[in-house]
């Protein structure tokens, strides 16, 4: 099976400090990756997409970083968090037309 | 400027009977369409998917209509459980180079079923 995992499952941290967000992905190679955002009361949004090591595509302008040092691994980063990154942090992989997510993690920054 | 639009934010109904979730787009690029699941605190799970080139697809209780005309789809659930309240999110997507398919998500419908 291709099973997404996500580390960690939740996180509280102050504004200001640094993020790091860790995707893994099992069963499969070279998958495209991506990172999204559900925050409050609002649909999921497209943070980052990455089609292999070292190719990352932003969707939205933030302080938010992505990188993809191996094949099935896909982190986001922060060097300084905002209250306004607080919020439900998903990643997915790509199966031919649809996209199947990891179980999340729930960030609050304070 | 949002390119898919679920315009009921909630939805109740009674066990047993159907639940018609409803999805808007405007993007004519768009060519594949999707409906997940949702539970607090959980990922997305995958429900079904319809390619532009059909009007209807089934899986079970589940029934996805897409009506190209209007850029109009919908997802039935006959019957519905209880099991089944969670929030519906349609997505869309479109080749965007290569073999990346980029979703665009609605705002989410909160189904509630009720015994």
């Amino acid at each position: 099976s291709q099973t997404i995992h996500q580390w960690p499952a939740t996180l509280v941290q102050p504004v200001g400090s640094p993020l790091s967000l860790e995707c893994t992905v099992e069963g499969t190679s070279n998958p495209n990756l991506y990172w999204y955002r559900q925050a409050a009361g609002r649909g999921l949004q497209l943070l980052f997409y990455s089609v292999g090591i070292g190719q990352i595509s932003s969707e939205v302008p933030q302080n938010l970083s992505a990188s993809r040092p191996q094949d099935r691994q896909f982190i986001l980063s922060s060097k300084k968090l905002l209250l306004s990154d607080s919020g439900f942090y998903l990643c997915a992989r790509q199966t031919y037309n649809e996209q199947f997510f990891g179980p999340g993690t729930r960030l609050t920054v304070l | 400027d949002q390119q898919v639009k679920q315009n009921s934010p909630s939805l109740s109904v009674q066990e047993g009977r159907i639940s018609i979730l409803n999805c808007d787009y405007t993007n004519s690029m768009f060519d594949y369409f999707l409906w997940y699941k949702k539970y607090p605190a959980e990922g997305p799970t995958f429900l079904i998917s319809i390619s532009s080139i059909k009007d209807k697809n089934e899986d079970g209780r589940f029934t996805v209509f897409l009506n190209k005309s209007a850029k109009h789809l919908s997802l039935h659930i006959v019957p519905s459980q209880p099991g089944d309240s969670a929030v519906y999110f349609c997505a869309a997507s479109a080749l965007s180079g290569g073999s990346n398919y980029k979703l665009t998500f609605g705002k989410g419908t909160l189904l509630t079923v009720n015994p």
